[in-house]
């Protein structure tokens, strides 16, 4: 079946660490997307990619990074940077022309401890 | 509008009463709106669509209104079911990317 999987399901980071947010999509879309939910609130964007190779920040980019080198494979780098990062991160993917806007992933809850 | 981080308003209905559900939309050339609906701990899921040149599209027991004039648009949802208590989350179509809704607690009470 064709989808789109984030993993792990549960991540818990140390002050101070980096961690890598694994979203893996078989649709063959060219779009995929990072975003940020906190508790009772809406979606933030992070970073999104249109093209493999190329990718832009979102709105709340800083403290995060990603790569593209595979049309199939966004990952999500929470980097120490980012002074707040426990949430739950969703990924998402879509053709630009497609008429069903995007697919989630089941997302990841981050914890720092 | 763009999502804010605000804290998301609730809509409670009785089991088998009709559900609407508000969104007030940013962009008044936005051609393309879907109405997602997320469950607490997973990924948003598509419920329904509607492209600018439609005023009302149903689904199985839901209805979204577009209203250009005003930039508003609604979800209705027929005889509310306790599957239906989620979140609901509006979106429209911006440059490279959806612009979504702060979102609307629906709870389900029997």
């Amino acid at each position: 079946d064709g989808g789109i999987t984030q993993s792990p399901k549960y991540l818990f980071r140390k002050e101070g660490q980096n961690v890598t947010l694994s979203c893996e999509q078989n649709l063959n879309h060219d779009a995929m997307y990072w975003y940020r939910q906190d508790p009772g609130q809406g979606l933030r964007l992070i970073y999104y990619s249109q093209i493999v190779n190329d990718f832009q920040k979102g709105d709340i980019a800083e403290g995060y990074s990603v790569s593209r080198e595979k049309k199939e494979s966004f990952p999500l780098t929470v980097t120490s940077a980012q002074k707040n990062p426990t949430a739950f991160y969703l990924c998402a993917s879509t053709n630009p022309d497609g008429g069903y806007g995007y697919t989630f992933g089941s997302g990841t809850r981050l914890t720092v401890v | 509008g763009e999502s804010v981080g605000l804290h998301l308003p609730t809509l409670s209905v009785q089991e088998g009463d009709n559900s609407i559900i508000n969104c007030a939309y940013s962009n008044s050339a936005s051609d393309y709106f879907i109405w997602y609906k997320q469950e607490s701990g997973k990924g948003p899921q598509f419920i329904i669509d509607i492209r600018s040149n439609m005023d009302k599209r149903q689904g199985q027991r839901v209805t979204v209104l577009l209203n250009k004039t005003v930039k508003h648009l609604s979800l209705q949802i027929a005889a509310t079911q306790p599957g239906d208590s989620a979140v609901y989350f509006c979106a429209e179509e911006g440059t490279d990317k959806l612009i979504f809704g702060t979102g609307t607690r629906l709870q389900v009470f029997p």
